[in-house]
């Protein structure tokens, strides 16, 4: 089945720095791919929607600039937090769809990757 | 846009048991209703999910209902297991390709 890998599963960095998570398709390109932001005890939320060789779609309120979104391949999208300050400390998913799986609507999740900023 | 409420936020069950989880979703347009289950410090993970031609799925012990004209959908884990226990989510999606979640309903199952 359809696997994506994120990497790292955990990082922390120090206030001021940035730090970059990769999303990669493991079996499938996938022109779009997902990253939302999970606080603890609670839902996953959308932060914005990465399309290979084209600008990201953020949601309103997510700062672009804040949040640096690559897809410059039909397997791997990045996630760069720029700045980073405590307030950004998360957990951060990827997920991307296989247009080929046969499933129409096959989302498929990475592993997530708990940022703490100190 | 799509909003999903999902009840109840906890559910406590006996193993053995069955337990139930619903959805509401606001969207007409949605058609796609997948379920996912979240353990600790883990991705979600796809369980089931239904499409909007389709009223019921089932796969082994896990089953989903779906009620368009009403705009809810449902959850069922029959003969519940203590590696059941984890953090369930249900979704909703429309045609662009966009999946709102519910709040999520953490599922524990008693020995």
């Amino acid at each position: 089945g359809a696997v994506v890998s994120q990497h790292p599963s955990w990082v922390i960095c120090k206030s001021g720095t940035s730090v970059k998570i990769e999303c990669r398709s493991l079996d499938f390109q996938a022109t779009t791919m997902f990253w939302y932001r999970q606080f603890p005890k609670q839902s996953l939320m959308l932060m914005a929607t990465s399309n290979e060789g084209s600008k990201a779609t953020y949601e309103q309120g997510v700062e672009k600039d804040k949040f640096l979104i690559n897809h410059a391949s039909l397997t791997l999208s990045t996630l760069t937090v720029t700045s980073a300050h405590p307030e950004d400390s998360s957990f951060y998913i990827c997920s991307a769809r296989d247009p080929t799986g046969g499933i129409i609507y096959g989302y498929t999740f990475g592993s997530g990757t708990r940022l703490t900023v100190v | 846009g799509e909003n999903v409420e999902q009840h109840p936020s906890t559910l406590s069950v006996q193993e053995g048991d069955s337990a139930v989880i619903k959805c509401t979703y606001s969207d007409s347009a949605s058609n796609y209703f997948p379920w996912y289950k979240q353990e600790l410090g883990k991705g979600p993970q796809l369980i089931i999910d239904i499409r909007s031609n389709v009223g019921e799925k089932k796969d082994q012990r896990i089953a989903v209902t779906l009620n368009k004209t009403a705009k809810h959908f449902s959850l069922h884990i029959t003969e519940t297991q203590p590696e059941d226990s984890a953090v369930y989510f249900c979704a909703a999606s429309p045609n662009d390709y966009k999946l709102s979640f519910g709040a999520g309903t953490t599922v524990t199952v008693r020995a």
